[in-house]
């Protein structure tokens, strides 16, 4: 079936480090979305990826979408503590609104 | 505007009992989504609504899973004879239909524990 991988799993950075997550679907995917949730929140909407090799920036956040359209990547440049939270990448296939979802990158910054 | 509200935010049910978990989506989203999450996993899919019709359940684990959206804006997942491996986080999330546009806003959750 379709499935989405998402690495690393985990990762731990010191204060101003960068970090980067990346996010590698087995099919092609019309979209791409990202999500934050912080430890004992829900999942946040930051923004959606649609065309092929598209690349969109928020502030120290950099988000890419891969040409073939099956894999993307959340960049953070010098990461502040105010980052820590679980990182998803979710994808639509074709017309099917149900996102599939990864399973996450759960990022730790030590201040 | 107001987001995404469920409630209880909390609740723990005896082992067996039936519970009821309510979604209060954002005006005028049509599409609704119902989501487990377990522990340190991502969102589970569940089922989704496109305005009353449940256009996809086939996240629901068991047939003790059920959930309604009779008039297109409240949500309810009822789950009967809970057992322990429900325990888990039930996301809601809505979302207009707009194109491309598929971005979700979560709720709150319900945290159930089943003892």
């Amino acid at each position: 079936g379709q499935q989405v991988m998402q690495i690393p799993q985990y990762q731990h950075v010191q204060e101003g480090e960068d970090f980067t997550t990346y996010c590698n679907s087995s099919t092609t995917l019309s979209n791409i979305q990202w999500y934050k949730q912080r430890p004992g929140g829900h999942p946040v909407f930051l923004i959606q990826l649609v065309k092929s090799g598209e690349v969109k920036k928020q502030k120290r956040l950099t988000f890419q979408f891969g040409e073939a359209k099956k894999n993307s990547s959340l960049h953070i440049t010098a990461t502040q503590t105010t980052d820590v939270g679980t990182y998803f990448c979710a994808g639509n296939a074709g017309n099917n609104r149900k996102l599939i979802w990864g399973l996450g990158t759960s990022l730790g910054v030590n201040p | 505007g107001a987001g995404v509200s469920q409630s209880p935010r909390y609740k723990v049910a005896k082992r067996g009992q039936d519970v009821a978990l309510r979604c209060d989506p954002i005006s005028g989203h049509v599409s609704l989504f119902w989501y487990q999450q377990a522990l340190g996993q991502g969102p589970e899919f569940l089922t989704y609504f496109q305005n009353e019709a449940q256009l996809d359940k086939s996240g629901l684990p068991s047939d003790r899973f059920f959930a309604e959206r009779p008039e297109g804006s409240v949500s309810t997942l009822k789950i009967q004879r809970t057992q322990q491996e429900d325990s888990a986080v039930y996301l809601c999330a809505s979302s207009l239909r707009r194109g491309l546009s598929y971005e979700q806003y979560f709720g709150p959750g319900t945290r159930l524990t089943v003892t």
